[in-house]
């Protein structure tokens, strides 16, 4: 069973960055049937994706954060990791990592999620 | 402000059938991409519950089906359990952004 583990801080400062790293359990994460991407959900409210990132380094990013968003892969770990810069209190969120699968286009595994706050 | 639309909240007594609907345009669910269905339990994250707007992934109650026609979706639930409620969030490919778009959720109250 595939597993996606997420790692990084809970609490980030306005106007710093946010960084959050997911590794996958095993090396699909070089498979050219996936993407990888990250998702999030203020509290109590619905979810809103962020931006996907392929094993090549290709990466799409949600128009309305694109120009904060910063996606990054490494094979050699398994890891895929995310960079949302000059955040404010609006970027609360618990933020989910999750593959993509490229042709049907459904996120068919999820990481456990982590919150963050946005907080002095 | 979600790019699909869905109900805010549907509820259902034990046992009976709801159905949730997913609007989108001509940019996603319009323009051929497939729906796809997550069920959220609370303090979880999302889980596949329907794929490619008809099929069940393996382990997922037969009880849970999904459907597709023009620019709108639905997921049906029938023999409701008190283990369903939970919020439901479709989702589709947007062509014009290269990227996933979502509903705003529904939540689920088995009465």
């Amino acid at each position: 069973q595939l597993q996606l583990q997420q790692s990084g801080p809970g609490l980030v400062k306005p106007s710093e960055t946010l960084s959050l790293t997911c590794t996958v359990s095993d090396n699909s994460i070089s498979s050219s049937s996936y993407f990888w991407g990250w998702i999030r959900q203020p509290p109590g409210k619905g979810l809103e994706w962020i931006g996907s990132i392929y094993y090549s380094g290709s990466s799409y990013y949600n128009p309305s954060l694109k120009s904060r968003v910063t996606m990054s892969v490494d094979t050699s770990k398994n890891q895929f990791s995310l960079k949302l810069t000059s955040v404010t209190a609006a970027d609360t969120a618990v933020y989910y990592c999750a593959r993509w699968e490229r042709w049907v286009q459904d996120l068919d595994y999820w990481g456990q999620g982590t919150l963050v706050t946005v907080s002095s | 402000q979600s790019v699909l639309t869905q109900p805010p909240s549907v509820s259902g007594a034990p046992g009976q059938r709801v159905t949730i609907s997913c609007t989108g345009s001509s940019s996603d669910i319009g323009g051929g991409s497939d729906v796809h269905w997550y069920q959220q339990l609370p303090g979880t994250a999302p889980k596949l519950l329907i794929y490619a707007n008809t099929y069940r992934p393996s382990g997922v109650p037969d009880r849970f089906s999904g459907s597709k026609s023009g620019t709108s979706a639905s997921l049906a639930i029938s023999g409701l359990q008190a283990e369903d409620e939970a919020d439901y969030y479709c989702q589709s490919y947007d062509s014009s952004m290269s990227g996933l778009v979502f509903g705003g959720g529904t939540k689920l109250t088995v009465l």
